[in-house]
């Protein structure tokens, strides 16, 4: 069975420019997960999915993150634009529903520069 | 906001020998799923083990045993014959609003000394 599937896992970028990474959870899982976790620290929720609904997203920043998961399989994190505060691991994670183990993708690393 | 307190940043064991993780959280909730969860230098969060609140036995995966004691709110995590491979992050994990919302705390390295 594959894992959670993150692309990219390294990305560079400019401040102000846009980034997006993109997330496909396990086949099946319903709920999926974005967190982002700065060097050194746990990491924290970002936005809840159940299906394609955004069920929890009261800690996306939501002036320039924005997220979306058309037909409630993949999902796709942007940061429009980005800051050099952004600069962090960005998780996604799946369960088969909430409160399940969740299982976690590699992540993606963004710099900004 | 519910706070995840790991009060060891740094632990290091020798190989084969006996580690224990602490952590303690506050919460409101009387059930819950409480997990520990394990990330190795390449980034990928694995599942170790995990508690269900309401249960009184301590949960147990092979070497992975927890210490949950509900009312004063302790999680450890207790790894018996440690292996090099063990060496990583450990992040306590309980879950809030019926655990479909998970706090980290911000986590354990844990070094095995050969």
């Amino acid at each position: 069975e594959a894992g959670v599937v993150q692309s990219p896992r390294y990305k560079i970028i400019e401040k102000k420019q846009p980034v997006a990474f993109w997330c496909n959870p396990i086949s099946g899982h319903n709920t999926l997960y974005w967190y982002l976790q700065n060097l050194g620290q746990g990491p924290e929720l970002l936005i809840r999915y159940e299906n394609e609904e955004a069920v929890d997203d009261s800690q996306l920043p939501k002036d320039r993150f924005s997220a979306e998961r058309l037909k409630g399989v993949d999902s796709t994190l942007k940061i429009q634009p980005a800051e050099l505060g952004d600069s962090a691991v960005y998780l996604c994670a799946s369960s088969f529903r909430g409160g399940d183990e969740q299982f976690f993708g590699p992540g993606t690393r963004l710099t900004v520069l | 906001a519910q706070t995840v307190t790991q009060s060891q940043p740094e632990m290091s064991v020798q190989e084969a020998e006996t580690v224990t993780l602490s952590c303690t959280y506050d919460t409101s909730e009387s059930d819950y799923y409480l997990f520990w969860y394990k990330q190795p230098p390449s980034r990928q969060m694995i599942l170790v083990i995990r508690q269900e609140a309401y249960k009184q036995q301590n949960a147990t995966e092979n070497r992975f045993s927890v210490n949950f004691q509900k009312a004063a709110k302790s999680f450890s995590l207790k790894i018996s014959d440690s292996q090099l491979g063990d060496a990583a992050m450990y992040f306590c994990a309980p879950g809030q609003g019926g655990s479909e919302k998970l706090v980290f705390g911000k986590g354990t390295k844990l070094t095995v000394n050969p």
